[in-house]
């Protein structure tokens, strides 16, 4: 059975980063892309970007552009994010998810866990 | 940046209809999608591609869009399905995904 398996929870002070793992099993890794989105407390989800597990290519929401980085290692079937100069305002939880194509777009199918990440002084 | 925005709440009592919109400038060209979130719980896919139903889902839930709105509708809605539902889509490019704004749906 697919599942989306992530790391767990971080505890960050502001201006550190923090790089949340998501361990895939049950399919083929290569195949799907991968979204990463978080919800801040009170707050909606947020899109913040998706690679492509295949060839690693990545899109990236505008808004956190200057401070992702999305990366994938295939031996592992494991897809990382990374936030850098991390705020008070990025406490969320963090998801994963996966993309499943259909013939005319995509949705997400399959989500991890989320993981907390909490900044604080 | 593009928005989708959704109405912050809707209310119904058990068994009637719940209709909560999304309204987007490139909805005419982009499939709308919508999540339902529970507390703890990871979105749960209920609608997609604007009108098409995941297996799994139950019947009252159905979708239907036109010009730059996108509707949800639970109909004959059920306690169970108290939550918060976020619509989803991409701006016109296809390159960015977009949430909208989310909508608390209480049935009591």
């Amino acid at each position: 059975q697919v599942q989306l398996v992530q790391s767990g929870a971080e505890v960050k002070k502001p201006g550190a980063s923090v790089k949340v793992s998501c361990k895939t099993s049950g399919y083929t890794f290569t195949n799907y892309a991968l979204h990463w989105v978080r919800q801040a407390p009170g707050q909606r989800l947020e899109w913040m970007g998706w690679i492509n597990a295949g060839n690693g290519n990545t899109k990236c929401s505008q808004k956190f552009q200057a401070r992702v980085t999305i990366t994938r290692d295939t031996s592992a079937s494991a897809a990382y994010m990374e936030l850098s100069s991390l705020r008070s305002d990025d406490t969320a939880v963090y998801y994963c998810a996966r993309q499943f194509d259909t013939a005319k777009s995509y949705y997400l199918d399959y989500w991890g866990q989320g993981t907390l990440v909490t900044v604080s002084s | 940046s593009y928005e989708l925005t959704q109405p912050p709440s809707v209310s119904v009592s058990p068994g009637q209809t719940a209709r909560i919109t999304c309204s987007g400038d490139a909805l005419p060209k982009k499939y709308a999608y919508w999540y339902q979130l529970k507390s703890g719980q990871a979105p749960l896919l209920v609608i997609y591609e604007d009108n098409k139903r995941p297996s799994g889902i139950p019947e009252r839930f159905s979708g239907s869009s036109s010009g730059t709105m996108a509707t949800l509708t639970i109909s004959g809605a059920q306690v169970e399905d108290e939550a918060d539902y976020y619509c989803y889509s991409t701006d016109s490019s296809g390159n960015q995904g977009v949430f909208g704004t989310g909508t608390k749906v209480t049935v009591l």
